[in-house]
């Protein structure tokens, strides 16, 4: 079973709210990631855990941080976010992170409006 | 020069047309590479991966060129399902950190 589940599927938050992404997978995958896409354009990597340690951060701002509770689990906590943050919130996994053809397979994405 | 390139098209095809796509990549210590699709408002779903031998899946076929440090895809009777962005995709050199560089993809249109 090739999936990765995500909620909500979309949210609309103000400015001054906090909220939370979720993402979970039951492949027995130790790579979690976190992209951000906006319309027309590729997707962004803005966070890695390997075996559930964060291995990247893209230089992302403060307000996205995330949390990995287990192998399964994934999550992205927002605060204060901006209107230009609304995108489309993709989390994907992959077996570990490393080696050769290492596929990543996307979740079905939250559509976050901060407004 | 961006790390991933493609044209973005538009490529509109009729029905039944072979397509193909090209896609070149700056890092050469780039290890693996993928060709994703993108349907509108979807996430990304894998394709294939591609394999230096270069590999088929029914009407799918991608090769490499490591030496050129070219991805193709080729696409054989093409049906109207295939309307979508396809994404070039490789890893970010040789470093096994599970980071992907993305093309901005290249979009097909399969007309009746």
């Amino acid at each position: 079973d090739t999936e990765v589940t995500q909620t909500p599927k979309h949210l609309v938050m103000g400015m001054t709210n906090k909220k939370s992404l979720k993402c979970e997978q039951h492949m027995g995958h130790r790579a979690m990631y976190w992209y951000k896409q906006k319309a027309k354009k590729p997707p962004e990597l803005m966070f890695v855990y390997s075996y559930e340690k964060l291995s990247i951060n893209e230089s992302v701002p403060s307000r996205f941080s995330p949390e990995c509770p287990n192998s399964s689990l994934l999550n992205l906590h927002l605060h204060a976010l901006q209107p230009e943050d609304s995108a489309l919130y993709l989390c994907a996994s992959s077996l570990a992170g490393q080696g050769l053809r290492d596929e990543q397979f996307f979740g079905p994405g939250t559509r976050l409006t901060v407004l | 020069r961006k790390e991933v390139e493609q044209d973005p098209g538009p490529f509109n095809v009729p029905e039944g047309a072979t397509v193909a796509f090209n896609c070149t990549y700056s890092n050469s210590a780039s290890q693996s590479f993928f060709w994703y699709r993108q349907d509108c408002r979807k996430e990304p779903k894998l394709l294939m991966s591609v394999y230096s031998s270069g590999n088929e899946d029914g009407r799918f076929t991608a090769q490499l060129n490591r030496a050129s440090q070219y991805i193709s895809l080729l696409i054989r009777d093409s049906k109207l399902s295939d309307s979508a962005t396809y994404l070039c995709v490789v890893t970010a050199g040789s470093s096994n950190t599970g980071k992907l560089i993305f093309g901005q993809g290249t979009t097909l249109q399969v007309k009746p």
